[in-house]
């Protein structure tokens, strides 16, 4: 069965803590994906990567940085954690053979919390 | 720049009749359309796709309808029931794309009373 887990459910921590967000998939997945969810405004790419040490930042990117070094960890890093950066989080992967629609399995999601 | 948009917040309907949800995109490359539903607390789930060169695709109680010249797709479900509830994402992507990246919408809140 298809599985992407989240290092954790619920997260909090202090304005300007290094935050890690960490992102396990078991497919065998070319690609890996960091969303950010809130409320009115969907869901929102952060970053992505297509391959081992390969990132590409996607919409949101300021204020977050990732890292792949194995094809089936993606981790997401919050380099110095901000209140506006409280949101859920969500990783995703897929691969190009898994058909034509590209479709993505996410986690569970991380809802991180800033005070 | 909004790609793909879904202008209904949310959407409340009662058990059994149909409901409809819309989602509009501006990019005409776009080679398929996907559906997802998130419960809260828990990842957005595949629902349904439909291919660019289809207008229809049935999956059960889940029909997606696309209409290229309007740049406009539906997700119709019949009959609707409570365990429905929950916010549904459309979202968009180009088959020429590698990385597999998809465009999401805002999404719309659907409440199915019982």
């Amino acid at each position: 069965d298809v599985k992407v887990t989240q290092s954790s459910r619920y997260l909090v921590k202090r304005t300007g803590e290094k935050v890690f967000l960490e992102c396990v998939q078991d497919m065998d997945h070319e690609n890996m994906f960091w969303y950010r969810q809130d409320p009115g405004l969907g869901l929102r790419l952060i970053y992505f990567s297509y391959d081992v040490k390969m990132k590409e930042k996607g919409d949101i990117p300021e204020g977050y940085s990732v890292s792949r070094e194995k094809k089936e960890r993606f981790s997401l890093i919050l380099e110095s954690a901000s209140t506006n950066q409280t949101s859920m989080y969500l990783c995703a992967s897929s691969s190009p053979a898994s058909g034509d629609n590209n479709e993505q399995f996410f986690g569970p999601g991380t809802r991180l919390t800033v005070l | 720049d909004q790609q793909v948009k879904q202008n209904s917040p949310s959407l409340s309907v009662q058990e059994g009749r149909i409901s409809i949800l819309n989602c509009d995109y501006t990019n005409s490359m776009f080679d398929y359309f996907l559906w997802y539903k998130k419960y809260p607390a828990e990842g957005p789930t595949f629902l349904i796709s439909i291919s660019s060169i289809k207008d229809k695709n049935e999956d059960g109680r889940f029909t997606v309808f696309l209409n290229k010249s309007a740049k406009h797709l539906s997700l119709h479900i019949v009959p609707s029931q409570p365990g429905d509830s929950a916010v549904y994402f459309c979202a968009a992507g180009r088959g020429s794309s590698n990385t597999g990246k998809l465009i999401f919408g805002q999404g719309t809140t659907l409440q199915v009373k019982p």
